[in-house]
């Protein structure tokens, strides 16, 4: 099955800073990722996705992830923060059966003054 | 606003009872997925309709199931409730059934069982 791992359940970055949340992938054939964010009390919303067009993909709100085949990695970058940043970010790889969605166990980002 | 939504946004209700959660899809989307929030089990996929019928199975217990209707909304049913089936359920629908596909989320039903 495919699957990702989100490294870090945690990350605080400082208004204005760079940020970085971490995704690896494992998967037997190329995958499909696809990063996606969840602000308190809503549902899940699309940032971006990877489906072999382009190693970078550019997303919503400033955000880009670089798919690097090598390293197993989907590393979801935005160079300045803001606080309306702060949000759970969820890790995404879509399977084979029935084309769901495998996601990882999310990063809530948090956005200091 | 994705487009698909959701009804009730909030369900309180005992352990052993029934209860049937709502769903419609964006408009012309054909695909409807349902998944499951919670603290211990992260997000997990249950199970997909596509265009009325049943087209994948996750993690599904066998006290709930669902259904599409002719009409492309779906109903998700969970049955004799356990204080473990708490948690926050969401359905997404996409245009098509296809690997890579976008998958667009409704607000969710956050269910509680006391």
């Amino acid at each position: 099955a495919q699957s990702v791992t989100q490294l870090g359940s945690h990350v605080s970055v400082s208004e204005g800073a760079l940020v970085l949340l971490r995704c690896n992938y494992s998967s037997s054939v190329p995958p499909y990722l696809f990063w996606y964010v969840q602000y308190p009390n809503q549902g899940l919303q699309l940032l971006l996705k990877y489906t072999s067009a382009a190693t970078l993909v550019k997303g919503i709100n400033g955000f880009e992830a670089e798919f690097k085949k090598s390293e197993t990695s989907f590393h979801l970058t935005k160079p300045s923060a803001h606080m309306s940043d702060a949000a759970e970010y969820f890790c995404a790889v879509s399977d084979f059966s029935g084309y769901a969605l495998n996601f990882g166990k999310g990063t809530s980002l948090l956005v200091t003054p | 606003d994705s487009g698909v939504t959701q009804t009730p946004k909030h369900l309180i209700t005992a352990t052993g009872q029934r209860v049937t959660l709502r769903c419609s899809p964006r408009s012309g989307d054909l695909s409807v997925y349902w998944y499951q929030q919670s603290l211990d089990q992260g997000l997990q996929f249950l199970i997909q309709y596509y265009n009325g019928e049943e087209r994948a199975k996750g993690n599904i217990l066998e006290r709930f199931s669902a259904q599409q209707f002719p009409d492309l909304h779906s109903e998700l049913n969970l049955s004799s409730l356990e204080l473990g089936d708490s948690a926050l359920y969401f359905c997404a629908s996409s245009p098509a059934a296809h690997r890579g596909g976008e998958q667009y989320f409704g607000p969710g039903t956050r269910l509680t069982v006391t």
